[in-house]
């Protein structure tokens, strides 16, 4: 079946250390998105990819970092200059270009101890 | 910052009763979604609706647009439990074609 797959779906990390989480689809999609909702808010836009070997920066992009060196996978990697990276992590990517819908994975929840 | 606002919060309804949310933005745009996101999975589409329509069906779910208010509604009509669910709305800015930006949601929740 087509769709996105993000893993791990849970991840505890110790404070100091960098965690990367993988981002697969199978949809044929060029434009790839990460995002972060912490509990009770919206979805805040870390970093977006429009196609392979280019991305740019969201509106929280600082203290991560990601690559495109394929259509299929687009990872995150959350550093230790991130200040508060305990959240729930959504990865999509877009179908139709006209009409920019997403097609979202399961999430994958980091928790920072 | 937020794009769009919804508007409650948070909602309780019964089942077979009508659930209306609703969705305020800043910008221009060049078309509104809405989105459903049970407690923690993935978001899943629902309806899209163009900044030069008005109204759009799909089931149980009507959409409006008011582009001179710069709102939207999404109106789920003869809830059943299953809806329960958070509804958020999502823009696509005009000055900012490859990205959509999400509101805080709704948070809906139907009793049998």
């Amino acid at each position: 079946d087509g769709g996105i797959t993000q893993s791990p779906k849970y991840l505890f990390r110790k404070e100091g250390q960098n965690v990367t989480l993988s981002c697969e689809q199978n949809l044929n999609h060029d434009a790839m998105y990460w995002y972060r909702q912490d509990p009770g808010q919206g979805l805040r836009l870390i970093y977006y990819s429009q196609i392979v070997n280019d991305f740019q920066k969201g509106d929280i992009a600082e203290g991560y970092s990601v690559s495109r060196e394929k259509k299929e996978s687009f990872p995150l990697t959350v550093t230790s200059a991130q200040k508060n990276p305990t959240a729930f992590y959504l990865c999509a990517s877009r179908g139709d270009r006209d009409s920019g819908e997403l097609f979202f994975g399961e999430g994958s929840r980091l928790t920072v101890l | 910052s937020q794009q769009g606002e919804e508007d409650p919060q948070a909602l309780s309804i019964q089942e077979g009763e009508n659930a209306t949310m609703n969705c305020s933005y800043k910008t221009s745009i060049n078309n509104l979604q809405w989105y459903r996101q049970n407690s923690g999975r993935g978001l899943v589409h629902l309806i899209l609706i163009r900044s030069n329509e008005r109204e759009k069906h799909s089931g149980r779910l009507r959409v409006t647009l008011d582009t001179s208010k710069k709102s939207s509604s999404l109106l789920i009509t003869a809830s059943r439990a299953a809806d329960t669910a958070s509804y958020f709305c999502a823009t696509r800015r005009t000055d900012s074609w490859g990205k959509l930006q999400f509101g805080a949601g709704t948070q809906v929740v139907v009793t049998p």
